[in-house]
């Protein structure tokens, strides 16, 4: 099992660019969920996605969008950068709390600095 | 006022002792309460999932939930070197599936 994959691990961008991150979740999984986690901080929720539809978000600005493709993998994109969005970028996977349980996998991030 | 309130550390202590690391949080909607482990520069690992209040043992981890304090506790016996690590934990409600709400994380370092 692959687990949950995220691609590119690090990011360069200067201000103003956009960008996109990149991720496949674990094998079976179909939810989604995207987090910012700035430097010493814990992570925050910024939006998550099943049946290719953002079902809730995070305080965030709708610079920050996604999208989900029927594979489940998932896209996160960032417009009009600004020197705060640098932060390590997580993705998790889970199911929709089949079951009850609401485990969520984490993927190892994509570190986007922002200069 | 934050939703998740975590001691950010750093927490050191001397190779087998008994480790104690806690959050409390505001939101009486919260049900599912875990704890993950952080290493330098990686993804979040999960280490303990509890719903409602109680206790949870898993080899030398245990979770502790105290719902009428709003406080939960993670536990770790006989620490070894290797678990020094950020240690977050999260919460979410029922019907807000998978929306976790992150404390700020306590890093914890374990002496030889």
């Amino acid at each position: 099992d692959a687990g949950v994959t995220q691609s590119p691990t690090h990011l360069i961008k200067t201000r103003g660019q956009q960008v996109t991150l990149r991720c496949s979740p674990k094998s079976g999984h179909d939810t989604v969920s995207w987090y910012q986690q700035a430097l010493g901080q814990g992570p925050q929720f910024i939006f998550q996605y099943y049946e290719e539809e953002e079902r809730q978000r995070g305080n965030f600005p709708d610079r920050f969008s996604g999208h989900q493709f029927p594979n489940y993998s998932s896209e996160l994109n960032v417009n009009a950068l600004l020197l705060g969005d640098s932060a390590l970028y997580l993705c998790a996977s889970s199911l929709p709390g089949q079951g009850g349980k609401t485990e969520a996998f984490f993927g190892q991030g994509t570190r986007l600095t922002v200069v | 006022q934050k939703e998740v309130e975590q001691d950010p550390g750093p927490l050191s202590v001397p190779e087998g002792a008994i480790v104690s690391l806690n959050c409390t949080y505001s939101n009486s909607a919260f049900q599912y309460f875990m704890w993950y482990r952080q290493y330098s520069r990686k993804g979040p690992e999960l280490l303990m999932y509890t719903y409602s209040s109680g206790n949870k043992e898993d080899g030398r981890f245990t979770a502790q939930v105290d719902k009428s304090s709003k406080y939960i506790s993670l536990f770790i016996r006989d620490s070894q070197p290797s678990d020094s690590a950020t240690y977050l934990c999260a919460m979410s409600g029922v019907y807000n599936f998978n929306k976790f709400y992150f404390g700020s994380g306590t890093k914890l370092n374990v002496k030889p």
